[in-house]
C-alpha cells in the first residue's frame, strides 16, 4: 500500500541554524511529491511541489526540497529558523495509481531563541 | 476569489445528534475531497468526489456521507456523532486529480461530547 514515512515527529532547532525534516515515499510510480505547513490552529498551506520537473525544488519562505529517486527520499531543509517557522509539516504524494493525496503523519518544528 | 469555503468553524455536538459540515468552491474544481486530523496520525480521507453526482469512499467513510449535486457543493454529513468523530475536518478542491497539489478550507474543528 502506499504510505508516506515522516521519520522524526518532532524537530527542535535555535533560531539561526538549519532545518531537516525528512520523508521516504513508497510509491513505485512517479509521484507528485508535497511539503504543506500547517501554523497552530490554522488551515494547510502549500510550501512546494515536485512534479518530475527539477529534483531541487525552491518553496517559500526559503524552504526547499530535494527528490531522490535512488533513497525514495524527499527532505524538506531551510538554511536558517526563523520563529515563524514553527510549525506542523507534512509530506504528502500523490501518484498515477492513487486516488487522493497521502498524508504523512507530520513533523512539529520547534523553534527556540 | 474566496477559494475553498467550509462552515461552521467550530461545533460541538451531543452524542447520537447529527450534523452537516458545509463546504463550497468557486474555483470551477472537479475533484473535492474530506479528510479528517487527529493527532500525530496526519490527514485520512473519508470521502472524495469525481464531479458533480460522484462520489466514494476514502480510507475512515464509516458515520460519514456526503453529495455532490453541483460541482461548488460537497457537504460532509454526520447522522450519529459518536466521540471517535472529535477531529479538525478539511475540505479540499483540485483541478486535476492530484498532481499539482489540493487546495484546502480553513477547517472545522468538531467535538462530541
Amino acid at each position: 500500500a502506499q504510505s508516506v514515512t515522516q521519520l522524526d515527529s518532532h524537530v527542535s532547532v535555535s533560531e539561526g541554524t538549519p532545518v531537516l525534516l525528512r520523508c521516504n515515499y513508497s510509491s513505485s510510480y512517479s509521484p507528485s511529491l508535497f511539503w504543506y505547513v500547517q501554523h497552530p490552529n490554522k488551515g494547510l498551506q502549500l510550501l512546494l511541489k515536485y512534479t518530475s520537473a527539477a529534483t531541487l525544488v525552491k518553496g517559500i519562505n526559503g524552504f526547499e526540497a530535494e527528490f531522490k529517486k535512488s533513497e525514495t527520499s524527499f527532505h524538506l531543509t531551510k538554511p536558517s529558523a526563523h520563529m515563524s517557522d514553527a510549525a506542523e509539516y507534512f509530506c504528502v504524494e500523490w501518484n498515477q495509481a492513487g486516488t487522493a493525496l497521502i498524508f504523512g503523519k507530520g513533523t512539529t518544528l520547534s523553534v527556540s531563541s | 476569489n474566496a477559494g475553498v469555503t467550509q462552515t461552521p468553524k467550530f461545533r460541538i455536538l451531543k452524542i447520537g445528534q447529527s450534523m452537516t459540515l458545509q463546504c463550497t468552491q468557486d474555483m470551477n474544481h472537479n475533484y473535492m475531497y474530506w479528510y479528517r486530523q487527529d493527532p500525530g496520525m496526519g490527514l485520512k480521507l473519508i470521502y472524495y468526489s469525481v464531479g458533480a453526482g460522484i462520489t466514494d469512499k476514502g480510507e475512515v467513510p464509516n458515520g460519514y456521507n456526503v453529495s455532490r449535486s453541483t460541482t461548488e457543493d460537497f457537504p460532509l454529513r454526520l447522522e450519529l456523532a459518536a466521540p471517535s468523530q472529535t477531529s479538525v475536518y478539511f475540505c479540499a478542491s483540485s483541478y486535476s486529480q492530484g498532481v499539482d497539489g489540493y487546495t484546502f478550507g480553513s477547517g472545522t474543528r468538531l467535538t462530541v461530547v
